[in-house]
């Protein structure tokens, strides 16, 4: 099975709206943590916020919150007021806990978003 | 305070070559991790160095391998090059203790495109 699924096709939105992109996870692990992270066509991965298993409120950075469900596996992402620059790939990925050194993160496929003026 | 720098951004091969690929981390970072980025399997776990030691390693076949030096400068190499490895290498620097901590943000570099012909 998949650990992170990302199953959106191309998203949509205006410019000055809201979207949300979704990401479901799996893992038995207890703890964990949640990332989106953003791939402009540069390449660079640029990271956007963080959820841990166990934080008690949904995380929020700037225009960018995480709608975390933990009885549902899903941690969704918020982005408010789209602009143009947020056009990208997204994606949401996960760190698990453990025995090990916990450094790899798992990505799922990705979500294209573009914004339209 | 410079990002992860990765070279070269380009690089065309030829099959049953081998290559070599180089990243530097965030200075101060001591654990860097490569991931293999391609439209069919997505972004996926190569290895992580950590102190110059080999700390954690994906699914991927010994052609595959990498080290890391005293100044925390990493390098990955292929050998016998396939069509299959064409893909997207990005690297990963993180800050880092012993065991890295669920929170710890990778901070990724503009990744190798490599092209194998």
């Amino acid at each position: 099975a998949q650990k992170i699924t990302q199953t959106q096709p191309g998203m949509f939105v205006q410019e000055k709206e809201a979207v949300t992109l979704d990401c479901t996870y799996d893992t038995s692990d207890p703890s964990y943590g949640l990332f989106w992270y953003k791939q402009p066509s540069s390449g660079e991965m640029i990271f956007l916020i963080y959820q841990g298993s166990y934080d008690q409120q949904n995380a929020t950075e700037g225009r960018y919150s995480l709608n975390f469900q933990k009885a549902r596996k899903s941690a969704n992402l918020v982005i408010s007021a789209s602009q143009l620059g947020d056009s990208a790939m997204y994606f949401c990925a996960m760190r698990e806990g453990g025995t090990g050194a916990n450094s790899k993160l798992t990505f799922g496929k990705g979500i294209t978003l573009s914004v339209r003026p | 305070k410079a990002g992860v720098t990765q070279t070269p951004r380009y690089l065309i091969k030829t099959r049953g070559q081998q290559v070599t690929l180089s990243c530097s981390p965030i200075s101060g970072h001591r654990s860097v991790s490569w991931y293999q980025q391609t439209p069919g399997q997505g972004l996926q776990f190569l290895f992580e160095y950590f102190s110059e030691t080999q700390r954690n390693k994906g699914n991927f076949p010994g052609r595959f391998s990498g080290r890391q030096f005293s100044n925390s400068r990493s390098e990955m190499n292929v050998s016998t090059l396939e069509l299959g490895d064409s893909a997207l290498y990005l690297c990963a620097s993180s800050l880092d203790r012993r065991r890295m901590e669920m929170n710890t943000e990778a901070f990724f570099g503009q990744g190798t495109r490599l092209t194998v012909v």
